[in-house]
């Protein structure tokens, strides 16, 4: 079974460009999550899709921030426009069971934007 | 803010169990204790979960105070791979608002030493 992929692993942009990061989560998976962290900070939540549908997105930072699943699939995450201090680490993780509160969350490797 | 208090660091030798102390005093009768932990830049790994018994999987052992106001998470024979910050939380959300959202402090950064 293919665990949580992210995509670009890696991006650097110029401030008040647009970048979209991507994650796809583990198949049959109905809850997704999206988190940050940036530099020196902990590792803060941004939102929570049930299916296609957003559940929480208490943790968005600004209107600068979209993030979308349609379909109840992958989920993208646009940050338009970037700015500096948007640069961190970006964690997408799944978990199978909408409602449930004891079913593990699995991350993926993260993508690396760097806003210059 | 994370509702778990851990210490920042710890040292343990190679070989030995390492013991990794969590204190969550507020914890509420229907929140579990997860522990995550993350190696260097990588995402986190999931490591084990309880409600109120011990448990134990491949990975570890998570010992839960009979008040659930503290646990201890429990490596049996640490290796240098080991080597990571540690992260207790308490899941928050419940059935009806179905988050399950994960609120991180800072972790423990333990060092497993040859």
């Amino acid at each position: 079974e293919a665990g949580v992929t992210q995509f670009p692993s890696h991006s650097v942009i110029e401030k008040g460009q647009t970048v979209t990061l991507r994650c796809d989560p583990i198949s049959g998976h109905d809850n997704l999550y999206w988190y940050r962290r940036v530099m020196g900070k902990e590792i803060k939540f941004l939102l929570h899709f049930v299916k296609e549908s957003k559940q929480d997105e208490s943790g968005m930072p600004n209107n600068r921030f979209l993030a979308e699943r349609t379909g109840g699939t992958y989920s993208t995450l646009k940050v338009q426009p970037a700015e500096l201090e948007d640069s961190g680490v970006y964690f997408c993780a799944s978990s199978r069971y909408a409602g449930q509160m004891n079913t593990e969350a699995f991350f993926g490797q993260g993508t690396r934007l760097t806003v210059v | 803010d994370a509702k778990t208090t851990q210490p920042t660091s710890m040292d343990c030798a190679e070989g030995r169990a390492a013991n990794l102390p969590c204190n969550h005093s507020t914890i509420s009768g229907n929140e579990y204790v997860y522990w995550y932990r993350q190696i260097h830049s990588q995402g986190p790994q999931y490591i084990i979960h309880g409600l109120k018994n011990n448990e134990t999987n491949e990975m570890a052992s998570l010992i839960i105070t009979e008040d659930r106001k503290s646990s201890t998470l429990i490596l049996p024979h640490a290796t240098l791979r080991d080597t990571a910050v540690y992260y207790c939380i308490v899941r928050v959300g419940h059935y009806s608002s179905n988050t399950g959202k994960l609120i991180f402090g800072q972790g423990t950064t333990l060092q497993v030493k040859p």
